[in-house]
């Protein structure tokens, strides 16, 4: 199986400011990776696919990038509504594998 | 707007089963890929099963292989998960996805989950 490892576990940031989260695959995935957003008592809700391809109605101030095994989902302006966990997940083999999560939370 | 509504979770004892149902409207679901992800209380998500488009091919996570069977009836726009065998570790809740394919498998859209509590 692969295994994907998501850093930091936890990030404190502020308004405004610029945050990056970094996800590593255990063997090659290509492009094949997503990053979702959970917000508390809600289902996830897709950001990225494919790596880099922002998801309809998704605000613009999320960017992925990456291929191969490390990968980064970046926030560029952080906007209160933006505190929430946020999953990789790797497509590439079954079974289908997500990282363990990386919590931000406000300063 | 893509619907996905669970239902058929409950509290069962381990070794016990349970059935899963999910209904669809809003988007062809005989023309979707649709998968079970589950989140046990506090934890992290954990993918459970695939179905593609026709319900002629399955995938699943090892964890569940062998107890847990998804089907699909595309004259009911309903897709479901048959649990058999449960244990405490399949307590969570769980998500009805429809899949995005591009290329890969990846989880579109989501319904609000369904809580499964094994225990006696």
């Amino acid at each position: 199986d692969i295994q994907m490892t998501q850093s930091p576990s936890s990030v404190s940031a502020s308004v405004g400011d610029r945050v990056t989260i970094t996800c590593r695959a255990s063997q090659d995935i290509s492009s094949r990776l997503a990053w979702y957003q959970q917000k508390p008592g809600k289902a996830p809700k897709i950001l990225i696919y494919s790596a880099s391809s922002l998801q309809s109605g998704v605000p613009s101030r999320f960017s992925g990038s990456g291929s191969g095994t490390d990968f980064t989902l970046t926030i560029s302006s952080l906007q209160p509504e933006d505190f929430a966990t946020y999953y990789c997940q790797q497509a590439k083999n079954f079974p289908i594998t997500f990282g363990q999560g990386t919590r931000l939370e406000i300063k | 707007e893509v619907h996905l509504l669970e239902s058929g979770g409950d509290l069962v004892q381990p070794g016990g089963s349970l059935r899963l149902s999910c209904a669809a409207s809003g988007f062809p679901f005989y023309n979707s890929g649709m998968s079970w992800v589950r989140q046990a209380p506090g934890r992290g998500l954990e993918w459970v099963a695939v179905i593609t488009t026709s319900g002629t091919s399955t995938f699943y996570a090892d964890s569940v292989k062998g107890r847990f069977t998804i089907s699909r009836d595309n004259s009911k726009n309903t897709l479901f998960l048959q649990m058999n065998n449960l244990r405490a570790e399949d307590t969570a809740l769980y998500y009805c996805v429809k899949v995005l394919v591009v290329g890969a498998s990846y989880f579109e859209n989501w319904g609000q989950g369904i809580l499964v509590s094994v225990s006696s």
